[in-house]
């Protein structure tokens, strides 16, 4: 399995509040993804990162941020979380190349109250 | 633009019966296809893959086979087991994208019965 992390697993917080997603990864992608999955909506891309400090938005970007200071880590952030942002994020890293297939995190549900 | 169409589910089964997920794209030039398995509580898995028209991809007793004539990428499976319970996901890779952005289908539930 591909070396991925997410961190928290669970949490649930106010509306209001901002929120930290963070994923990890030990194989040394250049590509990685953020989604949120819905029932209905399937995986819908936040934000990806093509390399160290460089990223891009996603179909679904608004009130999201994101940062990747390392090859490591890419953090997702909810500057004021919102009740439509509940969901559950995946992570997702890729060598990159058009044939090869991303890996995916365990998830991070999040509750916003 | 580019797009994947996926059935409705839920499909449910008896153990040992046949099964046919439809996957249906919309890209331009040559899109890699992927099938993807989601178990509860987890991260897609990814499950098969196929780079070029008329490659087979398999796996685990599942295969697809990208067909350029009728742009599909159908899953199958010639006899299922209650450990195959999962939600399916049919995805591309645009060929002319630089970002390797995928596009996903809305998943299909399977439910098979013992």
């Amino acid at each position: 399995d591909a070396g991925i992390t997410q961190s928290p697993r669970h949490k649930v917080t106010e509306t209001g509040t901002p929120v930290t997603l963070r994923c990890h990864q030990t194989e040394n992608h250049r590509y990685m993804y953020w989604y949120r999955q819905d029932p209905g909506h399937g995986l819908r891309l936040i934000h990806y990162s093509y390399g160290v400090k460089d990223t891009d938005k996603g179909e679904v970007s608004d009130g999201y941020s994101v940062s990747r200071s390392k090859t490591e880590d890419f953090l997702l952030t909810l500057e004021s979380a919102t009740s439509s942002q509940t969901s559950v994020y995946f992570c997702a890293i890729s060598e990159g190349g058009a044939n090869q297939p991303q890996h995916f995190g365990d998830g991070t549900r999040l509750s916003i109250l | 633009g580019n797009s994947v169409t996926q059935m409705e589910g839920p499909v449910t089964l008896s153990e040992e019966a046949f099964l046919t997920i439809n996957c249906t794209y919309t890209a331009t030039g040559y899109p890699s296809l992927f099938w993807y398995v989601q178990y509860p509580g987890e991260g897609l898995q990814l499950l098969l893959k196929a780079t070029k028209a008329d490659d087979k991809g398999s796996n685990k007793g599942f295969e697809a086979t990208y067909r350029k004539e009728t742009t599909s990428f159908h899953l199958e499976k010639g006899s299922v087991q209650v450990s195959d319970s999962a939600v399916y996901f049919c995805a591309l890779s645009p060929s002319t994208s630089g970002t390797y952005k995928y596009i996903f289908g809305t998943g299909t539930r399977l439910k098979v019965l013992a």
